[in-house]
This record gives C-alpha cells, sequence and structure tokens, in this order.
C-alpha cells in the first residue's frame, strides 16, 4: 500500500517568508508526528497528533512553528517568518494505535528547507 | 542534553563480517527500543525493535540486545551486505500508553566493503 508522503520535496525560502509542508500518512494510521532533522544531528521531535485528542506541541522550538491534522489525516506544519536556522529536513510519521506497533513509526521522505 | 548517544559516527566493515552498532541511554523511562536505516534522500525506515523487558530480538540477519542496566543496546548484523551501507539510528521511547514520540541518536554511518 501507500507510505507516507509530503510535498514539497524541496523547499527555498527567503529569510522572513511563511512556508507550509504537508503531509499525508498512511491510510489507517491514527498517529501522526512531525520530526526534523538538522546538519549532522539526529531526528528531533517536533509536535504528536493521535486521533481527536489535543496535540503534544512540546517539541516545537519556537511560537512561529505551529501545525494542523485535519479530519485526523492530512497534516500541514507551518513555519511562519523563517529564519535561516530553520534550514533542515522536516520528516513525517505515523503509525497505528495498539500494542507495540503505536511505537513503530513509519516516516515519509522528507522536506528539505533551505532558508536563504 | 542527549538522552540517547552513538558514540561511533561511522563504522566500517567487510562483507560477510559481523556489524556491531552501539548506542547508549540516560532515560531510565524509556520502554521500547528501535533502529532505523537510511538511506540518502530517504525517510529512515524502520529495521527491528526490543521492548525493556527483554534482552534480545533476532530477526533474520538482524539482532539487538538490551543491557538495561548498563543502558545499552546494540545492533548486530550478519553477515553484512554492501546493501547494508546507510546510516543506522538508534530510538528510543517512553510511550507507556501516551506519546510514543521517539528521542533518536546522531546516527552510525555503516560501510560494508565489498
Amino acid at each position: 500500500g501507500a507510505g507516507v508522503s509530503q510535498s514539497p520535496s524541496n523547499k527555498v525560502t527567503e529569510k522572513g517568508k511563511d512556508v507550509e509542508l504537508r503531509c499525508d500518512p498512511i491510510s489507517g494510521h491514527t498517529a501522526l508526528y512531525w520530526y526534523r532533522q538538522s546538519l549532522g544531528q539526529g531526528l528531533e521531535f517536533l509536535i504528536y497528533f493521535q486521533g481527536n485528542s489535543a496535540p503534544d506541541k512540546s517539541g516545537l522550538p519556537s511560537d512561529r512553528f505551529s501545525a494542523e491534522r485535519t479530519g485526523g489525516s492530512v497534516s500541514t506544519l507551518t513555519i511562519q517568518r523563517t529564519q535561516q536556522e530553520d534550514s533542515a529536513v522536516y520528516l513525517c510519521a505515523s503509525s497505528p494505535r495498539g500494542g507495540t506497533a503505536s511505537y513503530e513509526q513509519y516516516f515519509g521522505p522528507g522536506t528539505r528547507l533551505t532558508v536563504t | 542534553d542527549q538522552q540517547v548517544k552513538q558514540n561511533s559516527p561511522s563504522l566500517s566493515v567487510q562483507e560477510g563480517r559481523i556489524s556491531i552498532l552501539n548506542c547508549d541511554y540516560t532515560n531510565s523511562m524509556f520502554d521500547y527500543f528501535l533502529w532505523y536505516k537510511k538511506y540518502p534522500a530517504e525517510g529512515p525506515t524502520f529495521l527491528i525493535s526490543i521492548s525493556s523487558i527483554k534482552d534480545k530480538n533476532e530477526d533474520g540477519r538482524f539482532t539487538v540486545f538490551l543491557n538495561k542496566s548498563a543502558k545499552h543496546l546494540s545492533l548486530h548484523i550478519v553477515p553484512s551486505q554492501p546493501g547494508d551501507s546507510a546510516v543506522y539510528f538508534c530510538a528510543a521511547s517512553a510511550g507507556g500508553g501516551s506519546n510514543y514520540k521517539l528521542t533518536f541518536g546522531k546516527g552510525t554511518l555503516l560501510t560494508v566493503n565489498p
């Protein structure tokens, strides 16, 4: 079946502009995560959605970052007034609910964001 | 403060030999551990996992060992193949029924030479 998809695959933007990154999770997966990977670093948790529960935003680095998940499916990560330190690969992952499967996240290919 | 550490940024092994990738963690609340493999320009792919109540999990050529007292886990690949060349990330979760967010190490680049 189809995996997690993300768009765009690459985005170059000027400092100060807003950007929107999109994630389509695997159909039926109730949990959705956003992570980012800066150069030479591991993946850093940003935000978590589970069903209709309030999202866990504890990983968002500043109030310029926000995310939505509409209808329990597609998610959009928005970065306002982008800064050069926002340059990274933004990865989306989804997982099913139930038992140990809840831990196993399936990642999309990522969006490489470059802020110039 | 890194809660998951992969102290070897790279590892090179010969085809057919064993690859051993190591990972240390500091958070005793972690209850599940995973290894992901990542090729360039692709997202991480789940490889193998282990619950904190076990000390070993095996899947084909891949075996993960967990030493809770030492807060250490390792991934063994036997025999190593050139197609195994990738970045390997160790990850941990303190999910326990709520947020299953993963905490990742910085990764180890494995190169398997033919």
